[in-house]
């Protein structure tokens, strides 16, 4: 256990909806990943947020927002969904100036 | 462009027999070397990384892995491998800018283990 927290574990929904998922970075880290894995693109970099800041971009879609709330856990926001935006979504934390990153355990959605 | 290359998609082993997994990276400065596991159904677990310093590096579960620069290359080993370790190995360069970290990640390489 990393102790980041993802939610949902699973989500289905219809192509053109919009969806948010959640995670909880681990006590103390202010630093907050996301990344997309498929099977296509494997393990892609969406976006870094750090103590509430957007701090890196990396291949985010216009279509996906993300934020870091003051109590640091942070939300991505998927919009118009395709049913390309299939995959695992995880998150991970560090703590301030470390390059080690604890991912959590991944929400699967799956777009129909 | 930083990258990083894992030739092998699938390596099937025996447990007990010994295991390397190769990465390749393209960075232009000293990387940051990780790997990481991931089980089915989990997420990534660091199994090591490699910064500087001694270029054979130890981590968790027996692992271990060597930097070799001359070959920009970063491969994981195992002396005997254990049914446990069948999952999916990630290799990352991360790159350090302006007091950030990002990750680029192979593209992994799936171990089955034989009993």
């Amino acid at each position: 256990d990393s102790g980041v927290t993802q939610t949902p574990k699973h989500l289905i929904t219809a192509t053109g909806q919009r969806v948010t998922l959640r995670c909880s970075p681990r006590s103390g880290d202010l630093s907050v990943y996301w990344y997309q894995q498929s099977l296509d693109q494997g393990l892609q970099f969406l976006i870094q947020y750090y103590n509430g800041e957007e701090r890196a971009k990396g291949n985010i879609l216009e279509r996906f927002s993300a934020q870091q709330f003051p109590d640091l856990h942070s939300e991505l926001n998927l919009s118009s969904l395709e049913l390309g935006d299939s995959a695992l979504y995880f998150c991970a934390s560090s703590p301030s100036g470390s390059d080690e990153q604890y991912f959590g355990p991944g929400t699967r959605l799956t777009v129909t | 462009a930083q990258s990083v290359t894992q030739p092998d998609i699938h390596i099937t082993v025996s447990e007990g027999a010994s295991l390397e997994l190769r990465c390749n990276y393209s960075y232009g400065a000293t990387p940051y070397l990780f790997w990481y596991v991931q089980s089915p159904g989990q997420g990534l677990q660091l199994l090591l990384k490699y910064f500087s310093g001694d270029t054979l590096v130890q981590g968790i579960k027996g692992f271990e892995a060597e930097f070799k620069r001359s070959q920009s290359s970063f491969n994981l080993r195992k002396p005997s491998v254990h049914w446990s370790d069948a999952a999916e190995y990630f290799c990352a360069v991360v790159r350090a800018t302006s007091g950030t970290y990002k990750y680029i990640f192979g593209t992994g390489t799936r171990l089955k283990v034989l009993a």
